[in-house]
C-alpha cells in the first residue's frame, strides 16, 4: 500500500511570507506526527495528532506555527511570517496508534527561506 | 520531562570495525524503537524491544534493552558501507514518544 507521502518536496519562500506543508498518512492510522530536522540535526518533535483527541502542540516553536488535521487525514503544517531560522526539512509520521506502533515517515518538505 | 540522550554524536569507523550507538533516557520507558536515516533519506524504523533485558539480532546489528528500562544500544559487527547513516532511538514513556538525538555513522572505506 502507498506509504506516507508530502507536499510539496521542496519549498523555497522569501522571509515574511506563509508556507503550508502538506502530510497525507497512510490509510487507518489514526496517529499524526510532525518533526523539523536542520541540516545534519536530530528530529524535533512539533506537534501530534491522536484521531479526534486535541492534538499535543507542545513542540511548536513559535504561534508563527499551526497545525491542522482535517476528517482525521491529511494534515496541514503553516509556518506563518517565515524567518530564515525556520529553514529546515519538515518531517510528517503516522502510526497506527501513539507510541507503541512504528512510525512510518514520509520524505519530508525541504524548507528554505531566503 | 522526559529526554533522550545518544553517544556518541558522531563516530568514524574503518569498514570492517564494530560500532555501537549507546541511548539513555532521563525516565524509565515502556519501550524503545531504533530508526536508520540514510543521508539525503527520511527515517526508517527498525525495531522495537519492550521486555526489560530483551536483546534482539538483526544479521550484523544486535539491539539490546537495559534491565531498568531506561537504556538501550546499538551494536554493528563487521560495518559494511551500507550502514552508513545517522541511528535514532526513541523511547515511550509517561504517553510520549521521545527521539534521541542520533549518532552519525560515516565509513572509512
Amino acid at each position: 500500500g502507498a506509504g506516507v507521502s508530502q507536499s510539496p518536496s521542496n519549498k523555497v519562500t522569501e522571509k515574511g511570507k506563509d508556507v503550508e506543508l502538506r502530510c497525507d498518512p497512510i490509510s487507518g492510522h489514526t496517529a499524526l506526527y510532525w518533526y523539523r530536522q536542520s541540516l545534519g540535526q536530530g528530529l524535533e518533535f512539533l506537534i501530534y495528532f491522536q484521531g479526534n483527541s486535541a492534538p499535543d502542540k507542545s513542540g511548536l516553536p513559535s504561534d508563527r506555527f499551526s497545525a491542522e488535521r482535517t476528517g482525521g487525514s491529511v494534515s496541514t503544517l503553516t509556518i506563518q511570517r517565515t524567518q530564515q531560522e525556520d529553514s529546515a526539512v519538515y518531517l510528517c509520521a503516522s502510526s497506527v496508534k501513539r507510541g507503541m506502533e512504528t512510525q512510518y515517515f514520509g520524505p519530508g518538505t525541504r524548507l528554505l527561506v531566503l | 520531562g522526559q529526554q533522550v540522550m545518544q553517544i556518541p554524536q558522531y563516530q568514524h569507523v574503518q569498514e570492517g570495525e564494530d560500532f555501537t550507538t549507546y541511548c539513555n533516557s532521563s525516565t524509565t520507558l515502556s519501550n524503545i524503537q531504533w530508526y536508520k536515516q540514510r543521508p539525503g533519506g527520511h527515517p526508517v524504523f527498525l525495531i522495537q524491544l519492550v521486555k526489560s533485558g530483551e536483546v534482539k539480532k538483526q544479521k550484523r546489528l544486535t539491539f539490546q534493552f537495559g534491565e531498568a528500562k531506561k537504556n538501550s544500544s546499538l551494536h554493528i559487527t563487521a560495518t559494511q558501507t551500507i550502514d552508513v547513516g545517522t541511528y535514532f532511538c526513541a523511547g515511550f514513556g509517561n504517553e510520549k514518544l521521545t527521539f534521541g538525538t542520533g549518532t552519525r555513522l560515516t565509513i572509512i572505506p
